[in-house]
């Protein structure tokens, strides 16, 4: 049984580049979500994915972010121009969506991304 | 919006003790679920108990458990004999119920409290 994979692990990049995470998730899962945790503190959530669809976007996604789901498998997250304050880890989780009452988030190991 | 508030941002135990964190939290809706994950340092976070808030019998998981008090709003978790391996940092964690929700789907967690384990 595969959990949640993320890739990079790790990305350092300089202020005002552009960077992209992957996202796979527990294969058949339907939902896919997208969290951003600072150190020391909670996961904040910043979008999620039913299948293909984008159904929820938090307003800490700024322009600058954008998430795609394609075919509804892997998602992709990517941030635009980065900032200093972008430094974060970047959480993923997926959830088989149905039903409701049993639908658990299933967290992978992040991506830790720190702008120079 | 719903809000999950962890007041102890540092508890520790000995090995083989209980201990007992502490969760509060604010919403408006009448159903909805409790959850505490685990996040050991450097790794992944995991589930380590959910809670359905129509259900009035408290969860229990092994020796992880929960006081749910809902009409205090109130969620805390008791580890009973605490092993070393319980060293991590738990979150509290809220999810709406309410399909037609604008919260439905995501979690919102509280700021965390880090557990050490004495031996």
């Amino acid at each position: 049984d595969t959990g949640v994979s993320q890739d990079p692990r790790h990305k350092i990049t300089k202020r005002g580049q552009n960077v992209t995470f992957r996202c796979d998730p527990i294969s058949e899962h339907n939902r896919l979500y997208w969290y951003r945790q600072t150190l020391g503190q909670g996961p904040e959530f910043l979008t999620y994915f039913q299948n293909e669809a984008q159904l929820e976007k938090s307003r800490l996604l700024s322009d600058r972010f954008s998430a795609e789901r394609p075919k509804g498998s892997f998602s992709t997250l990517e941030i635009q121009r980065t900032e200093q304050g972008d430094s974060a880890m970047y959480l993923c989780a997926s959830s088989p969506g149905a039903p409701v009452s049993t639908d658990t988030q299933y967290f992978g190991p992040g991506t830790r991304l720190t702008v120079l | 919006a719903q809000t999950v508030t962890q007041s102890q941002p540092e508890m520790s135990v000995q090995e083989a003790e209980t201990v007992t964190l502490s969760c509060t939290y604010d919403t408006s809706e009448s159903d909805y679920y409790l959850f505490w994950y685990k996040q050991p340092p450097s790794r992944q976070m995991i589930l380590v108990i959910r809670q359905e808030a129509y259900k009035q019998q408290n969860a229990t998981e092994n020796r992880f458990s929960v006081n749910f008090q809902k009409a205090a709003k109130s969620f805390s978790l008791k580890i009973s004999d605490s092993q070393l391996g319980d060293a991590a940092m738990y979150f509290c964690a809220y999810r709406s119920a309410n399909a037609g929700g604008t919260s439905y789907g995501k979690l919102t967690f509280g700021q965390g409290t880090i557990l050490t384990v004495h031996p």
